[in-house]
């Protein structure tokens, strides 16, 4: 199954500022999605990403806030636009593979002071 | 509706016990694929098993076995002769198949194992 890497694995960021989180993986996928798990909570969607064509927001999420690039089948990026205390989360993306297996990125642990 | 429930928050065992999580599902969605992941501390989702809906064999993978049962929407994750290394958060997941490629993740158990 594919690999993901996924970075910064953590950071810590100023309220205001913006942190862009990329995945590669390193063979081609067909859907690309970001998730978003809040201290102590499930993981909940933030958005498919497409490539070549803009992604598709789950209710609650907008592209102002969470810009998401998929230049091509093995490599997107979120951007956290704004940030507030209140973003502070664990970030992941997830590929599905030509199989219909899913795999997930290590994570990326923000925390917005 | 699509939905994943997992009734146990929390569970602490004593290491070599046998521990039991479950998860129960609901979709109206007649072809669908059932996940378990394990979420370890350092925070990366760990794969563990996919099962096809059609596929109702029940599963063991070492000290994991996985007990599939369609008649009541249940699909439960047992870990034998458990160990400290198996504290983590384990999330179960359901894809219905006819649908987007959306997974739909449960709340999580928490699992202590303890010394």
């Amino acid at each position: 199954s594919a690999v993901i890497s996924q970075k910064p694995s953590r950071d810590i960021c100023q309220r205001g500022t913006s942190l862009t989180i990329q995945c590669q993986v390193d063979s081609q996928v067909t859907m690309m999605f970001w998730y978003r798990q809040q201290p102590g909570q499930s993981l909940t969607l933030i958005a498919t990403a497409n490539q070549g064509s803009e992604a598709t927001y789950e209710s609650g999420f907008v592209i102002d806030k969470f810009p998401i690039s998929r230049p091509n089948l093995t490599f997107s990026t979120l951007t956290v636009s704004n940030m507030s205390p209140e973003d502070s989360s664990i970030y992941l993306c997830s590929g599905r593979g030509q199989g219909g297996g899913y795999t997930f990125g290590s994570g990326t642990r923000l925390t917005v002071v | 509706a699509q939905k994943v429930t997992q009734a146990q928050t929390e569970i602490s065992v004593v290491e070599k016990e046998d521990v039991t999580l479950d998860c129960v599902y609901e979709t109206r969605d007649t072809t669908y694929y059932l996940f378990w992941y394990k979420q370890p501390p350092s925070g990366e989702l760990v794969f563990l098993i996919r099962r096809n809906s059609f596929d109702e064999q029940n599963e063991i993978s070492g000290r994991y076995s996985w007990n599939f049962q369609k008649s009541t929407s249940s699909f439960n994750f047992t870990i034998t002769a458990s160990q400290v290394v198996d504290s983590a958060v384990y999330f179960c997941a359901l894809r219905p198949m006819n649908r987007d490629d959306k997974i739909i993740f449960g709340k999580g158990t928490r699992l202590h194992i303890l010394p």
